[in-house]
Protein backbone atom coordinates (compact mmCIF):
# COMPACT_ATOMS: atom_id res chain seq x y z
CA UNK A 1 0.00 0.00 0.00
CA UNK A 2 0.80 3.67 -0.34
CA UNK A 3 2.34 5.55 2.26
CA UNK A 4 1.71 8.77 1.34
CA UNK A 5 -1.57 10.49 -1.18
CA UNK A 6 -1.12 13.15 -3.46
CA UNK A 7 -3.43 15.68 -3.87
CA UNK A 8 -5.04 16.45 -6.52
CA UNK A 9 -4.59 13.90 -8.47
CA UNK A 10 -3.84 15.97 -11.95
CA UNK A 11 -3.21 19.95 -12.31
CA UNK A 12 -3.21 21.65 -15.37
CA UNK A 13 -2.08 25.18 -15.69
CA UNK A 14 -1.51 27.95 -18.16
CA UNK A 15 2.58 28.76 -18.54
CA UNK A 16 4.28 31.48 -16.02
CA UNK A 17 1.31 30.43 -13.22
CA UNK A 18 2.31 28.85 -10.26
CA UNK A 19 1.43 25.01 -9.51
CA UNK A 20 0.78 23.45 -5.74
CA UNK A 21 0.58 19.97 -5.00
CA UNK A 22 0.01 18.61 -1.35
CA UNK A 23 0.96 15.04 -0.29
CA UNK A 24 -0.14 13.44 3.05
CA UNK A 25 1.67 10.13 5.24
CA UNK A 26 0.28 8.34 7.28
CA UNK A 27 3.04 7.30 10.06
CA UNK A 28 6.06 9.33 11.24
CA UNK A 29 8.79 10.05 8.89
CA UNK A 30 12.20 11.05 9.02
CA UNK A 31 12.72 12.53 6.00
CA UNK A 32 10.21 13.85 2.75
CA UNK A 33 11.30 14.22 -0.96
CA UNK A 34 9.80 15.56 -3.80
CA UNK A 35 10.62 13.42 -7.04
CA UNK A 36 9.91 14.35 -10.79
CA UNK A 37 8.95 11.62 -13.30
CA UNK A 38 8.46 12.27 -17.02
CA UNK A 39 6.68 9.95 -19.70
CA UNK A 40 7.20 7.14 -17.31
CA UNK A 41 10.61 7.47 -17.42
CA UNK A 42 13.20 7.77 -14.52
CA UNK A 43 12.90 9.84 -11.12
CA UNK A 44 14.75 13.04 -10.87
CA UNK A 45 14.90 13.83 -7.29
CA UNK A 46 14.03 17.48 -6.58
CA UNK A 47 14.17 18.14 -2.98
CA UNK A 48 14.78 17.01 0.76
CA UNK A 49 13.15 18.46 3.63
CA UNK A 50 13.77 16.86 7.27
CA UNK A 51 11.50 15.90 9.71
CA UNK A 52 12.78 18.96 11.77
CA UNK A 53 12.22 21.05 8.85
CA UNK A 54 9.23 23.48 7.89
CA UNK A 55 10.24 24.91 4.60
CA UNK A 56 12.65 24.48 2.23
CA UNK A 57 13.85 26.61 -0.85
CA UNK A 58 14.94 25.21 -4.38
CA UNK A 59 15.05 27.69 -7.54
CA UNK A 60 11.43 27.84 -8.36
CA UNK A 61 10.52 24.72 -5.79
CA UNK A 62 9.11 25.95 -2.31
CA UNK A 63 8.39 22.64 0.13
CA UNK A 64 6.39 22.95 3.03
CA UNK A 65 6.61 20.32 5.78
CA UNK A 66 3.83 20.49 8.78
CA UNK A 67 4.55 16.81 10.71
CA UNK A 68 1.63 17.86 13.01
CA UNK A 69 -0.92 17.11 9.73
CA UNK A 70 1.32 14.46 8.61
CA UNK A 71 1.16 16.69 5.40
CA UNK A 72 3.83 18.00 2.88
CA UNK A 73 2.95 21.23 -0.34
CA UNK A 74 5.31 21.46 -3.21
CA UNK A 75 4.97 24.92 -5.20
CA UNK A 76 6.53 25.24 -8.28
CA UNK A 77 6.47 29.13 -9.29
CA UNK A 78 6.69 30.38 -12.83
CA UNK A 79 5.73 27.24 -14.17
CA UNK A 80 6.97 26.61 -17.77
CA UNK A 81 6.10 23.66 -20.41
CA UNK A 82 9.15 21.91 -18.97
CA UNK A 83 7.87 21.43 -15.90
CA UNK A 84 4.78 18.81 -17.37
CA UNK A 85 5.93 15.81 -15.47
CA UNK A 86 4.26 13.68 -12.70
CA UNK A 87 5.30 14.55 -9.27
CA UNK A 88 5.89 12.03 -6.57
CA UNK A 89 6.43 12.96 -2.71
CA UNK A 90 8.12 10.04 -1.03
CA UNK A 91 9.11 9.47 3.14
CA UNK A 92 11.47 7.65 4.32
CA UNK A 93 11.07 6.47 8.19
CA UNK A 94 13.48 5.73 11.34
CA UNK A 95 15.06 2.08 10.75
CA UNK A 96 13.62 1.99 7.17
CA UNK A 97 15.88 1.78 4.25
CA UNK A 98 12.96 2.01 1.74
CA UNK A 99 11.71 5.16 0.21
CA UNK A 100 7.50 5.21 0.57
CA UNK A 101 5.87 6.95 -2.56
CA UNK A 102 2.36 8.20 -2.69
CA UNK A 103 0.62 7.76 -6.19
CA UNK A 104 1.27 10.99 -7.64
CA UNK A 105 0.12 14.74 -9.16
CA UNK A 106 0.15 14.55 -12.98
CA UNK A 107 0.92 18.78 -13.69
CA UNK A 108 0.16 19.47 -17.32
CA UNK A 109 1.51 23.15 -18.77
CA UNK A 110 0.00 24.85 -21.43
CA UNK A 111 1.87 27.00 -23.44
CA UNK B 1 29.81 10.84 -14.64
CA UNK B 2 27.44 7.85 -15.68
CA UNK B 3 24.76 8.15 -13.39
CA UNK B 4 22.42 4.85 -12.99
CA UNK B 5 22.44 2.21 -16.18
CA UNK B 6 19.55 -0.06 -16.47
CA UNK B 7 19.73 -2.74 -18.99
CA UNK B 8 17.52 -3.60 -21.05
CA UNK B 9 15.24 -0.69 -21.80
CA UNK B 10 12.46 -2.97 -22.64
CA UNK B 11 11.50 -6.38 -22.54
CA UNK B 12 8.89 -8.94 -23.51
CA UNK B 13 8.62 -11.79 -22.47
CA UNK B 14 5.71 -14.41 -22.08
CA UNK B 15 3.92 -15.64 -18.54
CA UNK B 16 5.52 -18.06 -17.00
CA UNK B 17 8.96 -17.51 -18.11
CA UNK B 18 11.77 -16.01 -16.25
CA UNK B 19 13.38 -12.16 -16.56
CA UNK B 20 16.93 -10.94 -15.22
CA UNK B 21 17.23 -7.13 -15.17
CA UNK B 22 20.53 -5.51 -14.98
CA UNK B 23 21.64 -2.16 -12.82
CA UNK B 24 24.57 -0.18 -12.90
CA UNK B 25 24.93 2.70 -9.69
CA UNK B 26 25.84 5.76 -10.24
CA UNK B 27 29.87 5.97 -9.10
CA UNK B 28 31.11 6.55 -5.87
CA UNK B 29 27.58 4.72 -4.17
CA UNK B 30 27.29 1.50 -2.78
CA UNK B 31 23.51 0.62 -1.74
CA UNK B 32 20.87 -0.09 -4.79
CA UNK B 33 17.52 -0.49 -4.00
CA UNK B 34 14.68 -2.14 -6.66
CA UNK B 35 11.33 -0.60 -7.28
CA UNK B 36 8.38 -1.91 -9.54
CA UNK B 37 6.17 0.91 -10.71
CA UNK B 38 2.52 0.05 -12.01
CA UNK B 39 1.12 2.03 -14.79
CA UNK B 40 -0.60 5.06 -12.94
CA UNK B 41 0.94 4.20 -9.49
CA UNK B 42 4.30 5.31 -7.53
CA UNK B 43 6.97 3.31 -7.14
CA UNK B 44 6.60 0.41 -4.66
CA UNK B 45 9.83 -0.54 -2.67
CA UNK B 46 10.94 -4.74 -4.48
CA UNK B 47 14.60 -4.60 -2.02
CA UNK B 48 17.58 -2.73 -1.37
CA UNK B 49 21.16 -4.27 -1.31
CA UNK B 50 24.08 -2.92 0.79
CA UNK B 51 27.32 -5.08 0.70
CA UNK B 52 26.04 -7.76 -1.58
CA UNK B 53 23.58 -8.36 1.13
CA UNK B 54 19.80 -7.59 0.97
CA UNK B 55 19.40 -5.33 3.69
CA UNK B 56 15.59 -4.72 3.34
CA UNK B 57 12.95 -6.61 1.28
CA UNK B 58 8.96 -4.93 0.56
CA UNK B 59 6.03 -6.92 0.38
CA UNK B 60 6.80 -9.25 -2.70
CA UNK B 61 6.88 -12.71 -2.78
CA UNK B 62 9.76 -15.14 -3.03
CA UNK B 63 10.05 -15.18 -7.39
CA UNK B 64 11.82 -11.71 -7.16
CA UNK B 65 14.80 -12.20 -5.44
CA UNK B 66 17.91 -10.64 -6.86
CA UNK B 67 22.03 -9.71 -6.24
CA UNK B 68 24.54 -7.48 -5.67
CA UNK B 69 28.19 -7.87 -6.77
CA UNK B 70 31.05 -6.67 -5.55
CA UNK B 71 31.34 -3.72 -8.11
CA UNK B 72 27.98 -2.65 -6.58
CA UNK B 73 26.12 -3.16 -9.58
CA UNK B 74 22.73 -5.04 -9.32
CA UNK B 75 20.62 -7.95 -10.72
CA UNK B 76 16.77 -7.98 -10.28
CA UNK B 77 15.61 -11.68 -11.29
CA UNK B 78 11.65 -12.54 -11.39
CA UNK B 79 10.60 -16.43 -12.10
CA UNK B 80 7.51 -17.68 -12.95
CA UNK B 81 5.94 -13.86 -15.00
CA UNK B 82 2.88 -13.55 -14.17
CA UNK B 83 0.72 -11.31 -16.08
CA UNK B 84 0.28 -8.82 -13.08
CA UNK B 85 4.49 -8.29 -13.31
CA UNK B 86 4.06 -5.93 -16.11
CA UNK B 87 5.46 -2.50 -14.94
CA UNK B 88 8.15 -0.23 -15.09
CA UNK B 89 11.07 -1.58 -13.14
CA UNK B 90 13.15 1.35 -11.61
CA UNK B 91 16.64 0.75 -10.28
CA UNK B 92 18.16 3.35 -7.27
CA UNK B 93 21.26 3.92 -5.79
CA UNK B 94 22.68 6.48 -3.26
CA UNK B 95 25.68 6.23 -0.86
CA UNK B 96 24.98 4.36 2.84
CA UNK B 97 24.32 7.09 5.17
CA UNK B 98 22.95 7.13 8.40
CA UNK B 99 20.91 10.51 7.95
CA UNK B 100 18.56 11.10 4.42
CA UNK B 101 19.44 9.68 1.43
CA UNK B 102 18.98 10.95 -1.98
CA UNK B 103 18.04 8.05 -4.23
CA UNK B 104 19.47 8.57 -7.70
CA UNK B 105 16.98 6.54 -10.17
CA UNK B 106 18.04 4.87 -13.59
CA UNK B 107 15.49 5.39 -16.58
CA UNK B 108 14.01 2.14 -16.00
CA UNK B 109 13.19 -1.17 -17.68
CA UNK B 110 9.67 -1.71 -18.92
CA UNK B 111 8.70 -5.34 -18.56
CA UNK B 112 5.95 -6.58 -20.44
CA UNK B 113 4.38 -9.76 -19.77
CA UNK B 114 2.09 -11.64 -22.56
Amino acid sequence: SQQGEEDPQALSIQEGENATMNCSYKTSINNLQWYRQNSGRGLVHLILIRSNEREKHSGRLRVTLDTSKKSSSLLITASRAADTASYFCATDAEDDYKLSFGAGTTVTVRA
Amino acid sequence: DAGVTQSPTHLIKTRGQQVTLRCSPKSGHDTVSWYQQALGQGPQFIFQYYEEEERQRGNFPDRFSGHQFPNYSSELNVNALLLGDSALYLCASSLFSWGAVEAFFGQGTRLTVV
